[in-house]
């Protein structure tokens, strides 16, 4: 099946400092991916909608300029932590559609961010 | 707006014994209905969609949903439930408003195989 990579998988940093996290399609190309954040124990929420070419849409709530998303190409997007704090710290999470595909979105297997 | 339920935060079950998962949702228009799961630490994995056709699809891992449209649920089941199987899963819903819609995904079950 499709593959997502994402990476870093675990990052560690210190309160106010940028982290890079890279979400890349690796059979596959993508003009549309997910980010996701997810709480301990709680559902995935949408972060943003990461489009290729154009800027990324944002939800309700989530800072533009502390989360900086590059979707620089079909198969690679970027979500820019910047400026951490502590209360950032949490699990995110990739998804790619393939072009073409309108059901099935793929996962990446998540960045586990701590800010200390 | 579109919204899923999943009534138990915990579902427990022996080993070989039936499971089932529950999830009930709200859409406009016809849904399309998803069931994800996820390991610890690790990304969603896709187990099965309706979209349309049949009411009971079936997926990986000897999984299957059966879609109950005036119910308005889509219950994942399996017949013999593996200690494996062990992992959280969530139920998903995207409207049919074209490609690349956003899912929403329900709070999650915990399932929990008892060897």
């Amino acid at each position: 099946g499709a593959v997502v990579s994402q990476h870093p998988s675990r990052v560690i940093c210190k309160s106010g400092t940028s982290v890079k996290i890279e979400c890349r399609s690796l059979d596959f190309q993508a003009t549309t991916m997910f980010w996701y954040r997810q709480f301990p124990k709680k559902s995935l929420m949408l972060m943003a909608t990461s489009n290729e070419g154009s800027k990324a849409t944002y939800e309700q709530g989530v800072e533009k300029d502390k989360f900086l998303i590059n979707h620089a190409s079909l198969t690679l997007s970027t979500l820019t932590v910047t400026s951490a704090h502590p209360e950032d710290s949490s699990f995110y999470i990739c998804s790619a559609f393939p072009v073409g595909a309108k059901n099935i979105q793929y996962f990446g297997a998540g960045t586990r961010l701590s800010v200390l | 707006a579109q919204s899923v339920a999943q009534p138990e935060d915990q579902v427990n079950v022996a080993e070989g014994n039936p499971l089932t998962v529950k999830c009930t949702y709200s859409v406009s228009g016809n849904p399309y209905l998803f069931w994800y799961v996820q390991y610890p630490n690790r990304g969603l994995q896709f187990l099965l969609k309706y979209i349309t056709g049949d009411n009971l699809v079936k997926g990986s891992y000897g999984f299957e949903a059966e879609f109950n449209k005036s119910q308005t649920s889509f219950h994942l089941k399996k017949p013999s439930a593996l200690v494996s199987d062990s992992a959280l899963y969530f139920c998903a819903v995207r409207g049919p408003q074209g490609y690349g819609q956003n899912f929403v995904f329900g709070p999650g079950t915990r399932l929990s195989v008892l060897p």
